[in-house]
Formats: C-alpha cells, structure tokens, sequence
C-alpha cells in the first residue's frame, strides 16, 4: 500500500512556457503532500507543502507565483512551473503524508526530470 | 543553524561485508529518524523509522541504531549484495511535516 506515481516522469520544455506535474496517491487519502526539487548530488530541498483545499505553505525563497500547487483532491496535487527558465531544470519530487504506527512518515513518488531549453 | 551530516558523500565495499553508513546532526531535537533508499533518477524510498525513544531497530539486513546523546544514527546492511547498491538518505522530523533530509551517501557493493 501507500503508493504515489507521478505524471510525467521526464518532460522537455522551451524556456518560458509552462510545465504541469501531476502527483496521485493510488491506494490511499493524503490531505498532506510534499513538493521538493533535488539538484544533481545535492539534498531534496523541500518547496511547499500542499494541503487539501487549502493554500500551499511555501518554504522560504520559493516563488509561490511561479510554482503554482493545487490540491484540489485527497489523492492529487499538482505543480506548476510557470514561465520555465534553464535554471529551474531539476528533478522535482512529490510525497504524501502517511500515518505510520503513531508516526506520520513521507511516501515518495518516482520524481520528474524537468528540462528546460 | 541545523545541521545534518552523513559521514562520506561514498562508500565502496565488498559483497558479504557490513556497510556501516553516519548520519550526525546538531542543533536539532528530532522526534524521530529515517532512512531512505533512492536510485538514480529515481524518488526515495522509505526504509526504516526509529523514534527518539528506541535505541535499535531491524528490518530483515538492515539494523538502525538512533543515539540522542551523541545525536548519531547509524544505518548498517549486513551481508551487503551488489543490489545494495543506492544513495542512503537520512531524515529527522518532529512531525510529518517537518523533516529534514541530508544530503545522501552513496553506497556501492562490489561483487
């Protein structure tokens, strides 16, 4: 159980058009997911954290402008990249909070390579 | 400021060996701590979790000891395989809402 898939897995896109990620939850309700992007070698950075129906929580130095989320559902959230520039090609993973035996952890979905031209 | 560190950003070993992996922070009081496997190009994947209250836990090869005196975990695969072969990730969180990742060991088995 606990599974969560995203859409695209890669994706090419010229410099200022705009990009959309679909993260789902398959097999279960998150209220709760996680936007990151992780730079080759580096950390996941944590960008927002997406409740459902409500307004995204966007970590500090995230433009909320140009990386739009939305969770309208308990198993989707979307990002999107807006006016996409070179230098926001990154891997961009998504997560879900799921209780786990009094904790809540995090389960990761597969990630999409964003390149932009 | 926090800090979380994982002992080498490599480690080579041989097959049937242990691979010890180090995951030190400071300035942080985490309820909790994690490890994740991810593979290249790949998200990660959740492992193990060890609350601030226990001193070990297993899974199968994997063994995660959690020291909040030292501030130290350490993540250990016995009878390493070549399969074994990923980036280890830590994590400390007080919440589900709040962890926090370092930045990775990547860990090859050679057979």
């Amino acid at each position: 159980g606990a599974v969560v898939s995203q859409h695209p897995s890669w994706v090419i896109c010229k410099s200022g058009t705009s990009v959309k990620i679909e993260c789902r939850s398959l097999d279960f309700q998150a209220t709760t997911m996680f936007w990151y992007r992780q730079f080759p070698k580096q950390s996941l950075m944590l960008m927002a954290t997406s409740n459902e129906g409500s307004k995204a929580t966007y970590e500090q130095g995230v433009e909320k402008d140009k990386f739009l989320i939305n969770h309208a559902s308990l198993t989707l959230s979307t990002l999107t990249v807006t006016s996409a520039h070179p230098e926001d090609s990154s891997f961009y993973i998504c997560s879900a909070r799921v209780p786990l035996g009094g904790t809540d952890t995090q389960y990761f979905g597969p990630g999409t390579r964003l390149t932009v031209l | 400021s926090q800090k979380i560190e994982q002992n080498s950003e490599a480690l080579n070993i041989q097959e049937g060996k242990t691979a010890t992996l180090t995951c030190n922070y400071t300035n942080y009081s985490p309820a909790y701590l994690q490890w994740y496997r991810q593979d290249p190009g790949r998200g990660p994947v959740f492992l193990l979790l060890i609350r601030e209250n226990e001193k070990e836990k297993r899974k199968e090869r994997l063994k995660v000891t959690f020291d909040t005196t030292l501030k130290q975990s350490l993540f250990h695969i016995t009878a390493s395989q070549p399969a074994d072969s990923a980036t280890y990730l830590c994590a400390l969180g007080r919440g589900a809402n709040d962890m926090r990742f370092g930045a990775g060991t990547r860990l090859t088995v050679k057979p």
